[in-house]
């Protein structure tokens, strides 16, 4: 089945300095690939997400790209701001519905 | 994307006793529904999968007759906690999706169940 590493586990940056988390996956059969942001006590949100047949998303401050050949991808956030930290999730889709999720990170945003 | 809600969003009961959660579906006909435990500083993890009107399908090493699913609807599924211990303590998710493979699945709140 599917393994999804995410690194690093914890980040810490300075207000408007980039953030980047990598995750790697198993399974190259895997076509879809989101990121979900989690604050204390919620559910997980989803940010943005890529598909296979894109190598490079963006939403405003925020982007993923995704390397098939190497299975990996990353989520990069510039311009950071505090109401950024939370804790981040990748993740992989194994087959038609599964998703496998990373170990996560936490992000805190340093005024 | 999908509004998804879950009651309670907490729930604290004594040792031995049956605790049941909602999770609703506000504005989209999910024809699947995920439940997914969480612990503190933990990753997501899938106890099991329902879609409207079927069995739902556990994880491995996910008891079937302590953790009780039901997807009645489009909109409602249920998970019902039986004879609750300590140890399933934690926080518990539950998340919405469509009918096309790779679709976006959307999260509730989450429930935090604490057993006593």
């Amino acid at each position: 089945g599917e393994n999804v590493e995410q690194h690093p586990s914890t980040l810490s940056v300075q207000e408007g300095d980039s953030a980047v988390i990598k995750c790697t996956y198993s399974d190259s059969a895997s076509n879809y690939f989101p990121w979900y942001k989690q604050e204390l006590g919620k559910g997980p949100q989803l940010i943005i997400d890529i598909r296979s047949n894109v190598g490079e998303k963006k939403d405003q401050r925020i982007a993923v790209t995704l390397n098939k050949t190497a299975k990996h991808f990353s989520l990069h956030i510039t311009e950071t701001q505090p109401e950024d930290s939370a804790v981040y999730f990748c993740a992989a889709l194994q087959g038609a519905q599964k998703l496998v999720f990373g170990q996560g990170t936490r992000l805190t945003i340093n005024p | 994307g999908a509004v998804v809600s879950q009651h309670p969003s907490w729930v604290i009961c004594k040792s031995g006793t049956s605790v049941k959660i909602e999770c609703r579906s506000l504005d989209f006909q999910a024809t699947t529904m995920f439940w997914y435990r969480q612990f503190p500083k933990q990753s997501l993890m899938l106890m099991a999968t329902s879609n409207e009107g079927s069995k739902a399908t556990y994880e491995q090493g996910v008891e079937k007759d302590k953790f009780l699913i039901n997807h009645a609807s489009l909109t409602l599924s249920t998970l019902t906690v039986t004879s609750a211990h300590p140890e399933d303590s934690s926080f518990y998710i539950c998340s919405v999706t469509g009918p096309r493979k790779g679709d976006e699945q959307f999260f509730g709140p989450g429930t935090r169940l604490t057993v006593l």
